[in-house]
């Protein structure tokens, strides 16, 4: 199982909106209405931000919000901050096992 | 609040077994039926899906990753509220940070799908080298 492709760089200013994309790996099936999002720190753990497409966890930032579109799901993060630097991973199901996508580092310029 | 932590040896032979601990804290293992896995990072790279347990009793699900699936053992201890991991025949492209997280499930009507993780352990490094 291939991990999903996702851009390997996103930046943005602070203040600004950006969007992470996370293409789903096969067309056949709808597993991506069970998109993860997870944002994860140099040398730290990661911490999950979105489940099921656009649920946040309690204690997650409104500014994180999920969404999904066709076959493509999608992170957003708002008014974005120094803080948000981070690598940035999506998570979905193949069919047969639960898959990372192969992250993405945000920059804020 | 939960806590999970990961402990175990950080050098492991090539072809032994690598056997890693995740100590639940905050929290009874056994007082409500839950999802319990292992996530791994290789140094730089990205996250892998080990494997998922799900305990409601003494001998609960286990979910493994296929591409690991002949090699790996998740199992869970009640009486020391651990859960651990065994993968045997390791080999460098086993190195990684360990991570274990409390899991759970999405799951519709008829059928389950992915499994997310959180909260997470801080992560172990195992290197598997002689």
């Amino acid at each position: 199982q291939s991990a999903l492709t996702q851009p390997a760089s996103v930046s943005g200013s602070p203040g600004q909106s950006i969007t992470i994309s996370c293409p789903e790996s096969s067309s056949d099936v709808d597993y991506h209405d069970f998109v993860s999002w997870y944002q994860q720190h140099p040398g730290k753990a990661p911490q999950l931000l979105i489940y099921d497409v656009s649920r946040r966890p309690s204690g997650v930032s409104d500014r994180f919000s999920g969404s999904k579109s066709g076959n493509t799901a999608s992170l957003t993060i708002s008014g974005l901050l120094a803080e948000d630097e981070a690598d940035y991973y999506c998570s979905s199901y193949t069919g047969s096992t639960t898959v990372f996508g192969t992250g993405t580092k945000v920059t804020v310029l | 609040q939960l806590q999970v932590q990961e402990s175990g040896p950080e050098l492991v032979k090539p072809s032994e077994t690598l056997s890693l601990t995740c100590t639940v804290s905050g929290a009874s293992i056994s007082s409500t039926p839950s999802y319990w896995g292992w996530v791994r990072q290789p140094p730089g790279k990205g996250l892998e899906w080990i494997g998922s347990i799900y305990y409601s009793g003494p001998s609960g699900p286990t979910y493994y990753n296929p591409s690991l699936k002949r090699r790996l053992a998740i199992s869970v201890e009640t009486s020391k509220n651990q859960f651990s991991l065994r993968l045997a025949s390791v080999t460098a492209a086993d190195t990684a940070v360990y991570y274990c997280a409390q899991s759970d499930r999405s799951c519709t009507t008829t059928r389950c799908y992915t499994f997310r993780f959180d909260p997470w352990g801080q992560g172990t490094l195992v290197t598997v080298s002689s």
